[in-house]
C-alpha cells in the first residue's frame, strides 16, 4: 500500500478554474504538509496541519485553501487558477518531533494553460 | 530563520567516480539534517539523516556527517552508478524553528556510463 497517496497525479486546467488535490496517508501520522516545487525544482512549505489544526501557513495567496477533515487527510483547494500556479505539489506526513522523517507522496503535476 | 545552501549543479560524473555534494546550513539550536533524493518523474525519498552533531547518516553507499562546527552536512559516495542520476536535496528541520523541512535548492547529478 502507498504510504502517502495524492490524486490526481497530473492535472491540466485552464486559467480561472477551481481545482482540488487530495492527499491521504496510512502511516498513522499526526502531521501533514503541502509543499510546492517550482520549475527550478525549488521546494517550499505551504501549509502544515497537526491533528487537523493549521500550524504553518506560509505567505501563500489566499486562493489556496487547505482542508483537513481528519488526521489522515489533507486536501488542497485552489481557486481562480493562474499560470504561475503551475508546479508540482507534494503532500507529506510525519509524526511529531523534529528528527522524525517526513514522508512524501509522489506529487501532483499541475499545469495551468 | 533556517536556511540551507547546497552546491549548484548539474554535477556530471563518470560511473565509479567519487561524489561530493556540499551542503551548509544556518539554524539556531540543534536542527536535524536530511538528504532527500528525487528520481526523474518521481517524488522525494529520504536518503539518509542525522539528528545530532557528529552523527553519520548512511544508506545505499551514500554518507553524510553532521558537522556542527562547520554547519555542514556534505553528501558523499565512493563510487557512483548511472542509477544514482537524480536530484539531491539537503534539508533541515527543527532547531528553534519549526518542524517542517527547509530545503536547499537541489543538486542535479548526472552519471555517465
Amino acid at each position: 500500500d502507498t504510504a502517502v497517496s495524492q490524486t490526481p497525479k497530473y492535472l491540466v486546467t485552464q486559467m480561472g478554474n477551481d481545482k482540488s488535490i487530495k492527499c491521504e496517508q496510512n502511516l498513522g501520522h499526526d502531521t501533514m504538509y503541502w509543499y510546492k516545487q517550482d520549475s527550478k525544482k525549488f521546494l517550499k512549505i505551504m501549509f502544515s496541519y497537526n491533528n487537523k489544526e493549521l500550524i504553518i501557513n506560509e505567505t501563500v495567496p489566499n486562493r489556496f485553501s487547505p482542508k483537513s477533515p481528519d488526521k489522515a487527510h489533507l486536501n488542497l483547494h485552489i481557486n481562480s487558477l493562474e499560470l504561475g500556479d503551475s508546479a508540482v505539489y507534494f503532500c507529506a506526513s510525519s509524526t511529531q518531533g523534529t528528527g522524525n522523517t517526513i514522508y512524501f507522496g509522489e506529487g501532483s503535476w499541475l499545469t495551468v494553460v | 530563520g533556517n536556511s540551507v545552501t547546497q552546491m549548484e549543479g548539474p554535477v556530471t560524473l563518470s560511473e565509479e567516480a567519487f561524489l561530493t555534494i556540499n551542503c551548509t546550513y544556518t539554524a539556531t539550536g540543534y536542527p536535524s539534517l536530511f538528504w532527500y533524493v528525487q528520481y526523474p518523474g518521481e517524488g522525494l525519498q529520504l536518503l539518509l539523516k542525522a539528528t545530532k552533531a557528529d552523527d553519520k547518516g548512511s544508506n545505499k553507499g551514500f554518507e553524510a556527517t553532521y558537522r556542527k562546527e562547520t554547519t555542514s552536512f556534505h553528501l558523499e559516495k565512493g563510487s557512483v552508478q548511472v542509477s544514482d542520476s537524480a536530484v539531491y536535496f539537503c534539508a533541515l528541520s527543527g532547531g528553534t524553528g519549526r518542524r517542517a523541512l527547509t530545503f536547499g535548492s537541489g543538486t542535479r547529478l548526472q552519471v555517465q556510463p
